[in-house]
């Protein structure tokens, strides 16, 4: 258990609806990371927060958006959904707010389908 | 730009034997570079990381890998499979900043008892 924890496990939705995943970083982690699996794409990175401010950002949609609150847990907002959106979406979080001492700990994925 | 080049998608070897999961990277820097395992539904464990100090790197469950910056290569290794090692792996690199991880494509690896 990385002690990064991830709600919902599994969320089913319909083409056009809008969701909400969330995040919960270990205890004392200041950074959030989102990750998106999918079979085509593989691993990709979509957006770190540290410290409750944006500081990184790879492919995300504009879609796509996300916050972290000043309790630090994060939320992955996903709208207009699409059927390629089908993924497992991954949050990390670790202690700095990156560099060479820095490692991500990953939750257990939040499993979302759009029919 | 970063990059990781895993270079094979399927691994099998029968319980009891070697593991080798090659992995070659791209950096303009040096590199940190990690290891993670993702059983079946589950989410990625870190096996290993690499950052600059000592070049061969132990890690959990017996796993270890070896940075060779001459052959800019990262390969997981371990002496003796065992059935609970079957799962997807992922070399990863990360920026200078360590802010972004780029992940390989995966290694599956089916132990055979």
């Amino acid at each position: 258990d990385s002690g990064v924890t991830q709600t919902p496990k599994h969320l089913i939705t319909a083409t056009g609806q809008r969701v909400t995943l969330r995040c919960s970083p270990r205890s004392g982690d200041l950074s959030v990371y989102w990750y998106q699996q999918s079979l085509d794409q593989g691993l990709q990175f979509l957006i770190q927060y540290y410290n409750g401010e944006e500081r990184a950002k790879g492919n995300i949609l504009e879609r796509f958006s996300a916050q972290q609150f000043p309790d630090l847990h994060s939320e992955l907002n996903l709208s207009s959904l699409e059927l390629g959106d089908s993924a497992l979406y991954f949050c990390a979080s670790s202690a700095l707010a990156g560099g060479y001492a820095d490692t991500q700990y990953f939750g257990p994925g939040t499993r979302l389908t759009v029919l | 730009a970063q990059s990781v080049t895993q270079l094979d998608s399927h691994v099998s070897v029968s319980e009891g034997t070697p593991v080798l999961l090659r992995c070659n990277y791209s950096s303009s820097y040096s590199p940190s570079l990690f290891w993670y395992v993702q059983h079946p539904n589950k989410g990625l464990q870190l096996l290993l990381k690499y950052t600059s100090a000592a070049t061969l790197v132990k890690g959990i469950n017996g796993f270890e890998a070896e940075f060779k910056k001459s052959e800019t290569s990262f390969h997981l290794t371990k002496p003796s499979a065992h059935m609970s090692d079957a799962a997807e792996y992922f070399c990863v690199v990360s920026d200078t900043t360590g802010n972004q991880f780029y992940f390989g494509t995966g290694t599956s690896l089916t132990v055979i008892p």
